[in-house]
């Protein structure tokens, strides 16, 4: 079946240390996305790419670093400048040519810093 | 910029009744509007997305949403809910034609069942 890997499904960290959160999708979509959700606030947006080689900064994207070498790999790197890092983090991916085709998320990363 | 209120935070509803769960955004374009699921510590699933066409849009599992361009509105409706609905809900919208980057998600709606 084909979807999107999120791994691993709880992650605790010190504070101070730099944590990779891990994507891979095999559904062979082009753009990939990494979300935040913190209680009440919705989704918000860390990173995307629409293409492999290539990222750009969504909303929140100071803390955060990504890259994106394969078209089925999208890891996010939480560092240790981000002031708030607990939170529920969750990956998704989409067909290039926008919203016609529905975002495919993963089941979720959820990270406890301490 | 777009922006989406969900006007309720929690909705509790009873065992075969039927539920409402309200959106208003807002935008000075035209916009496609979605409505997700969110079971518990899993991601988001799709469960309808008006993008043109008809303003009344059908789901899965029984849900429809209604869009209302006079009242920049797109609330999500069942007539008769189940134990398995119990969830968050979330209502997302984005300028037409545009990619994924520029959705903005409302902050959610938990419902809950009662039997």
């Amino acid at each position: 079946d084909g979807g999107i890997t999120q791994s691993p499904k709880y992650l605790f960290r010190k504070e101070g240390q730099n944590v990779t959160l891990s994507c891979e999708q095999n559904l062979n979509h082009d753009a990939m996305y990494w979300y935040r959700q913190d209680p009440g606030q919705g989704l918000r947006l860390i990173y995307y790419s629409q293409i492999v080689n290539d990222f750009q900064k969504g909303d929140i994207a100071e803390g955060y670093s990504v890259s994106r070498e394969k078209k089925e790999s999208f890891p996010l790197t939480v560092t240790s400048a981000q002031k708030n890092p607990t939170a529920f983090y969750l990956c998704a991916s989409s067909h290039r040519q926008g919203l016609s085709s529905p975002l495919h998320f993963g089941n979720g990363t959820r990270l406890t810093v301490t | 910029a777009q922006s989406v209120t969900q006007l309720d935070s929690q909705v509790p509803v009873f065992e075969e009744a039927p539920v409402e769960l309200r959106c208003n955004y807002s935008s000075s374009v035209s916009v496609y509007l979605f409505w997700y699921v969110q079971y518990p510590n899993q991601g988001l699933q799709l469960l309808l997305k008006y993008l043109s066409g008809s303003t009344l849009v059908k789901g899965i599992n029984g849900f429809e949403a209604e869009f209302n361009k006079s009242q920049t509105s797109f609330h999500l409706r069942k007539p008769s809910v189940h134990i398995s609905d119990t969830a968050e809900y979330f209502c997302a919208v984005s300028p037409s034609g545009q990619g994924a980057q520029k959705l903005v998600f409302g902050q959610g709606t938990r419902l809950t069942i009662n039997p």
